[in-house]
């Protein structure tokens, strides 16, 4: 089955700098790629999603980049704020309807 | 957007007890559900897929007598936690997709049990 290994698995930064996660999947067939953002004690929220037929994908502050190849795809978030402060998760997802795989998230903490 | 409706929020229950928890989509049909389960500060680890109609499929590991799965309708799962144990106590989150292929995972908003 799938295996999707996160890191880094704390990550703290001063606000206004960037912040990068990496995630590795062992699937080739996997194709859809999406990231979560949970806050304490609450559900995971989609914050971006990328489909295999897409190198790339931004959405204000947030980007995400995917390398079939190397089958590894990164979050971007640009211009950090204090609430971007949370645990975020990556997932990989095989075709067709079946369930995602997750990361073991990363905590991001975002100093003011 | 998707929503999905998860009840309760929070349970305490004692030793020995069942525990059901319903996962409904509002707005959309889903022939498929996944049931996740949380431990603090860990991952989301899925432990079965809800098949409408049909039997549940259980991960590896993940008891089907202890952990039973019902979907007899598109919009509704329940899963019951039977004679709980304190090491049941977690975070259980159902999610469902839209009905096309690569759609988005909406969560539930999760249902923290503790058993006492």
């Amino acid at each position: 089955g799938e295996n999707v290994e996160q890191h880094p698995s704390t990550l703290s930064v001063q606000e206004g700098d960037s912040a990068v996660i990496k995630c590795t999947y062992s699937d080739s067939a996997s194709n859809y790629f999406p990231w979560y953002k949970q806050e304490l004690g609450k559900r995971p929220q989609l914050i971006i999603d990328i489909r295999s037929n897409v190198g790339e994908k931004k959405d204000q502050r947030i980007a995400v980049t995917l390398n079939k190849t190397a089958k590894h795809f990164s979050l971007h978030i640009t211009e950090t704020q204090p609430e971007d402060s949370a645990v975020y998760f990556c997932a990989a997802g095989p075709p067709g309807r079946r369930a995602l795989t997750f990361g073991s998230g990363t905590r991001l903490q975002v100093q003011p | 957007g998707a929503v999905v409706s998860q009840h309760p929020s929070r349970v305490i229950c004692k030793s020995g007890t069942s525990v059901k928890i319903e996962c409904r989509s509002l707005d959309f049909q889903a022939t498929t559900m996944f049931w996740y389960r949380q431990f603090p500060k860990q991952s989301l680890m899925l432990m079965a897929t809800s098949n409408e109609g049909s039997k549940a499929t259980y991960e590896q590991g993940v008891e089907k007598d202890k952990f039973l799965i019902n979907h007899a309708s598109l919009t509704l799962s329940t899963l019951t936690v039977t004679s709980a144990h304190p090491e049941d106590s977690s975070f259980y989150i159902c999610s469902a997709r839209e009905g096309r292929e690569n759609s988005p995972l909406h969560f539930g908003n999760g249902t923290r049990l503790t058993v006492t």
